[in-house]
């Protein structure tokens, strides 16, 4: 059984740019959510995929935006960089048998960091 | 709107001594309770899960526990050991995503 897979594991971007993050889930499991961690403070919630559809998001700009695909792997795209977008990037997997429930354990990946200059 | 407290932020003991970091939360309309582990520049490692219908789980040497009514969770550590300093996040789940404090920062010194 593998675990949550993330990549890349850094990169440097500059304001402006686009990033492509992506995020292997767990072997079995069909949900995929993203996180955002700024330095000293606790994750905060992006977004989450169901079975390839958005199925709640956080505070956060549509500059946001992601994909589920197929193969329960997941994309978390983010245009127009600004500073404060520098971050740890976190995808974790779930098994959820009901779209909008969060009953199960999430399982994370290590993580991506991005530095924007 | 969940709000979800960690104290303290940081804490530093010796080895050895058994330990209770606190995790509180606002809102006691919750699915479960989650206690991770966070090394330096590293990825969240799941070390227990509490469902909202349970009181309490174990593994090894970590026990935590939730008291929905009052809002709060403990994590309990016995016998410290170097190797468990790292940072401690408590994660309350709600519809669709955990809410998290921001930690608690542990060193356990030789």
């Amino acid at each position: 059984e593998t675990g949550v897979t993330q990549s890349p594991t850094h990169l440097i971007k500059t304001r402006g740019q686009q990033v492509t993050l992506r995020c292997s889930s767990q072997s079995g499991h069909n949900t995929v959510s993203w996180y955002q961690q700024a330095l000293g403070q606790g994750p905060q919630f992006i977004f989450q995929y169901y079975r390839e559809e958005e199925n709640g998001r956080g505070n956060f700009p549509p500059r946001f935006s992601g994909l589920q695909f197929p193969n329960y792997s997941s994309e978390l795209n983010v245009n127009a960089l600004l500073l404060g977008d520098s971050a740890l990037y976190l995808c974790a997997s779930s098994l959820d048998g009901l779209a909008g429930s969060n009953t199960g354990e999430l399982f994370f990946g290590e993580g991506s960091r991005l530095t924007v200059l | 709107k969940q709000e979800v407290t960690q104290i303290p932020a940081a804490l530093s003991v010796p080895e050895g001594e058994n330990l209770v970091l606190n995790c509180s939360f606002t809102d006691s309309a919750i699915y479960n309770l989650q206690w991770f582990r966070q090394d330096p520049g590293k990825g969240l490692t799941s070390l227990l899960l509490i469902q909202s219908s349970q009181r309490e789980q174990t593994s090894g040497r970590l026990n935590a526990s939730l008291d929905k009514s009052s809002g709060r969770s403990t994590l309990y550590i016995a016998a410290s050991q170097p190797g468990d300093s790292a940072t401690y996040l408590c994660a309350v789940g709600g519809a669709q995503k955990l809410v998290f404090g921001q930690g608690t920062r542990l060193t356990i010194n030789p």
